[in-house]
């Protein structure tokens, strides 16, 4: 089946500093790759949407300048979060849909990110 | 907007009953509906969807657009089955997935 990898899958950072997520479809191109976030004990919120060669199209309330997505390949979408502050801890959990057609998301197993 | 209520946020049943997780949602145009589940320490992975019209692990769930509901049903629980479902809608050619607030079971034994 499609499998998605995150890595890290889990950070540890210091107030002021930024934070890459990458996300990757290991054996299945991904035209479109999702970014979301889930706070502990809530359901995901989707955050932007990026498709390969394209800027990302961002949920409303969410900061383009502050989550930085880049989606490079079909097989990679990075997600940087700048200057990261204790607000931003969270998990974050990528997607990817192929180019098949298909409405199936995989998920990828998500990233702890712990601001201090 | 397109919205999805998973009215129970927990639900408990006995090993061998029936169990119905409970989802509506709202858009006015013609969705396409999801169930996911989370078991625990694992990623979230796709259980069915409702125009594959399919059986998945004994679950199945039938979209009524009249009472704009898509509940999942098992006649007979499994402690396996015990995880985190959430309901998801696509409604639109993004391919973007709105979830709904999810429902933890759990089978008891």
């Amino acid at each position: 089946g499609a499998v998605v990898s995150q890595h890290p899958s889990w950070v540890i950072c210091k107030s002021g500093t930024s934070v890459k997520i990458e996300c990757r479809s290991l054996d299945f191109q991904a035209t479109t790759m999702f970014w979301y976030r889930q706070f502990p004990k809530q359901s995901l919120m989707l955050m932007a949407t990026s498709n390969e060669g394209s800027k990302a199209t961002y949920e409303q309330g969410v900061e383009k300048d502050k989550f930085l997505i880049n989606h490079a390949s079909l097989t990679l979408s990075t997600l940087t979060v700048t200057s990261a502050h204790p607000e931003d801890s969270s998990f974050y959990i990528c997607s990817a849909s192929g180019t098949s057609g298909s409405e199936t998301q995989y998920f990828g197993p998500g990233t702890r990110l712990l601001v201090l | 907007a397109q919205r999805v209520t998973q009215p129970e946020k927990l639900l408990s049943v006995f090993k061998g009953a029936p169990v119905e997780l409970k989802c509506n949602y709202s858009y006015s145009g013609s969705p396409e509906l999801f169930w996911y589940v989370q078991y625990s320490r694992q990623r979230l992975q796709l259980l069915l969807r409702h125009i594959s019209r399919e059986s998945i692990k004994g679950f199945t769930a039938d979209l009524n657009k009249g009472e704009t509901s898509f509940h999942l049903k098992k006649p007979f629980a499994q402690e396996e089955d015990s995880a985190m479902y959430y309901c998801a809608l696509n409604a639109g050619s993004a391919r973007q997935l709105t979830f709904g607030s999810g429902t933890q079971l759990t089978v008891l034994p």
